[in-house]
């Protein structure tokens, strides 16, 4: 596509529930990441795929996320059992190369009640 | 692990006036450090970056300098503009080839 899509824009969930937000990004680009952003503050790094190599989970805040890329181009990060906390604007990048900047996608904002 | 750090962290300007944002890293090995800009709402947007073999890059109004033997780099704006008004981000490239951003810096562009 055009651009790096995510969806839904906005998910509002119940404490408890489980959840997956989606992202489609650029065609051919081969590196693809998760960042998570609260409210006035910066970006925090959650987990980054780059082609088959194994992804690099690092920045993953609990057991309770979980993310995979299906075919090298799709990706879902799943929240389960959500807390308050995990109210974000969950951003995906991708780029075309690990050496170029990403291109962001519009977010999800999740919010949970 | 890598830490950037970013200040200010608000910085008010009259328009017309120049802006410069100021970042640190830690880790030496860094070779790559982009800068974002994100307006209210929307998704952060690369607005240039430099790689660790140069020095300084312009385009435009916006210029970044580089500093590798006290790692640290800088944003300058010239001639602000009330549409610079916006959210502005660095970041440094760390070993796995993810981001570690700086915190952010909020620019008001007064007319």
């Amino acid at each position: 596509g055009a651009g790096v899509s995510q969806s839904p824009s906005n998910k509002v969930t119940e404490k408890g529930k489980d959840v997956e937000l989606r992202c489609d990004p650029i065609s051919g680009h081969t590196a693809l990441y998760w960042y998570r952003q609260s409210l006035g503050q910066g970006l925090e790094f959650l987990i980054y795929f780059q082609g088959n190599s194994a992804p690099d989970k690092s920045g993953l805040p609990s057991d309770r996320f979980s993310a995979e890329r299906t075919g090298g181009s799709v990706s879902t990060l799943t929240i389960q059992r959500t807390q308050q906390e995990d109210s974000a604007v969950y951003l995906c990048a991708s780029s075309l190369q690990d050496d170029y900047g990403y291109t962001f996608g519009s977010g999800t904002r999740l919010t949970v009640v | 692990g890598e830490n950037v750090e970013q200040h200010p962290s608000t910085l008010s300007v009259q328009e017309g006036d120049s802006a410069v944002i100021k970042c640190t890293y830690s880790d030496s090995a860094s070779n790559y450090f982009p800068w974002y800009k994100q307006e209210l709402g929307k998704r952060p947007q690369l607005i240039i970056d430099i790689r660790s073999n140069v020095g300084e890059k312009k385009d435009q109004r916006i210029a970044v300098t580089l500093n590798k033997t006290a790692k640290h780099f800088s944003l300058h704006i010239t001639e602000t503009q009330p549409e610079d008004s916006a959210v502005y981000f660095c970041a440094a490239k760390v070993e796995g080839n993810k981001l570690v951003f700086g915190a952010g810096t909020i620019l008001r562009v007064k007319s």
